[in-house]
């Protein structure tokens, strides 16, 4: 059973850099792409953008100047570096694996991290 | 960006009601939309995928139709369990988009 585990600070100060880490169990990070998903306390989900096993990246343009996603396949892990962040970046962030139906392009997330509250606070 | 728009926002209904959720895109999305299920504290969980296919070990009370612009996520007899806020997703171009929300709470 593949399983997801965010780990990183929960709390970063205004201005600096929200770092966070997803190790991937029970499966290859190999093979799938791999996202990064955030939910003010609250509200909605927001995506913020995905990696996928070669290394290629998508961003989601509200948050691209900002945003990093990188991944490490030896340590089965991929992660998250969000630059000068605000309060308005305090959420709970998940990682999630992307999949698709097979020969098509019907994406969707279908495991999930627990999620790692992350709060912006001098 | 497109947009989704999810009604109602809010439902109150009863063990074994019939409940219907509409997704609305603000362009057309083909098949290319997901359900998601949360409960509070947890991460959502997919429900269905390409408007239609019920993900594995997703109960069979949970249908998904629709394509285009407007899609409907139902659940046949609801369930104590099901009581959770629910999400649509579109992939269809980026960045991929969520619906705000429908909360199904009991009666």
């Amino acid at each position: 059973q593949v399983q997801l585990q965010e780990s990183g600070p929960g709390l970063v100060k205004p201005s600096e850099t929200l770092s966070l880490t997803c190790t991937v169990s029970g499966g290859s990070i190999s093979s799938y792409y791999w996202s990064w998903i955030r939910q003010p306390p609250g509200k909605g989900l927001e995506w913020i953008g995905y990696i996928n096993y070669s290394g290629s990246t998508n961003y989601n343009p509200s948050l691209k100047s900002r945003v990093t996603i990188s991944v490490d396949t030896s340590k089965n892990q991929f992660s998250l570096k969000l630059s000068s962040v605000t309060a308005a970046d305090s959420a709970v962030y998940y990682c999630a694996r992307i999949s698709w139906f097979p020969g098509s392009s019907w994406y969707y997330f279908d495991y999930w991290g627990q999620g790692a509250l992350v709060t912006v606070s001098s | 960006d497109i947009q989704l728009t999810q009604s109602p926002s809010f439902l109150s209904a009863s063990v074994g009601d019939r409940v219907t959720i509409t997704c609305r895109a603000s362009q057309g999305i083909s098949s290319y939309l997901a359900w998601y299920q949360q409960t509070p504290g947890k991460a959502p969980n997919l429900l269905i995928y390409a408007a239609s296919t019920l993900q594995s070990g997703v109960p069979s009370r949970f249908s998904g139709s629709g394509s285009g612009t407007e899609f409907t996520l139902t659940i046949s007899s609801l369930q104590p369990e099901d009581f959770a806020t629910y999400y649509c997703q579109q992939l269809n171009s980026y960045p991929w988009t969520f619906g705000q929300g429908t909360r199904v709470e009991i009666k």
